[in-house]
């Protein structure tokens, strides 16, 4: 099992520029979610998703958008970069969709926007 | 990544010795808690974890404790390695947000040889 990847690792934007960050995971897990981490800041929620076609907001999801087509892939899109996106991007799965499963993180996605 | 340590608290230990990291949560309705490492570079990796109706846990070289008077989460790692160089930090989960857990910012570990 390749668990939970993501690309790509490093992206950098201009302002106004959209992309789509991957997220991928051959676990069969129901639940995924999205993350940033900002210096100082403790991980924060962006969107999750608790199976194909469902997805809800988390903490911060002002400027991104997600999807879930499939269970395996959970993409997050930036409408349109702002420096205040730039951030180390986290993708999480878990396998049930109860409160108290194990969540296992992607190795991240570095954005920069100038 | 390494922008992200930036600014924690550090705790430094010699290889071999005991270590001790702290967390103070935010929310007495909290019910679950866990603990994370984050090497450099890397996603978080979970360590342990605990539900509030626990006041100790053990895992292999890694005890949490959890004090819900003081709101206070400990986790220890015993005879520390120079492996276990990362930042950690804690996460709970309170009852009201049922995927919306609360991170704390980290504590980073250094093994001293």
């Amino acid at each position: 099992n390749a668990g939970v990847t993501q690309t790509p690792k490093f992206q950098v934007l201009k302002t106004g520029q959209s992309m789509t960050l991957q997220c991928a995971q051959d676990m069969n897990h129901e639940y995924m979610s999205w993350y940033r981490q900002d210096p100082g800041m403790g991980l924060r929620l962006i969107h999750y998703s608790v199976g194909a076609g469902i997805t809800d907001q988390g903490e911060v999801p002002n400027g991104y958008n997600v999807s879930r087509s499939t269970t395996e892939d959970f993409p997050l899109r930036l409408l349109s970069a702002a420096p205040s996106q730039t951030s180390v991007y986290f993708c999480a799965s878990s396998a049930g969709t109860g409160e108290y499963y194990e969540q296992y993180f992607g190795p991240g996605t570095r954005l920069t926007v100038t | 990544g390494e922008s992200v340590g930036l600014h924690l608290p550090t705790l430094s230990v010699q290889e071999g010795d005991n270590s001790i990291i702290n967390c103070a949560y935010s929310n007495s309705a909290s019910d679950y808690f866990i603990w994370y490492k984050q090497e450099s570079g890397k996603g978080p990796q979970f360590i342990i974890d605990i539900r509030s109706n626990m006041d100790k846990r053990q895992g292999q070289r890694v005890t949490v404790l959890l004090n819900k008077t003081v709101k206070h989460l400990s986790l220890q790692i015993a005879a520390t390695q120079p492996g276990d160089s990362a930042v950690y930090f804690c996460a709970e989960k309170p009852t009201s947000g049922t995927y919306k857990y609360i991170f704390g910012t980290g504590t980073r570990l250094k093994v001293l040889a």
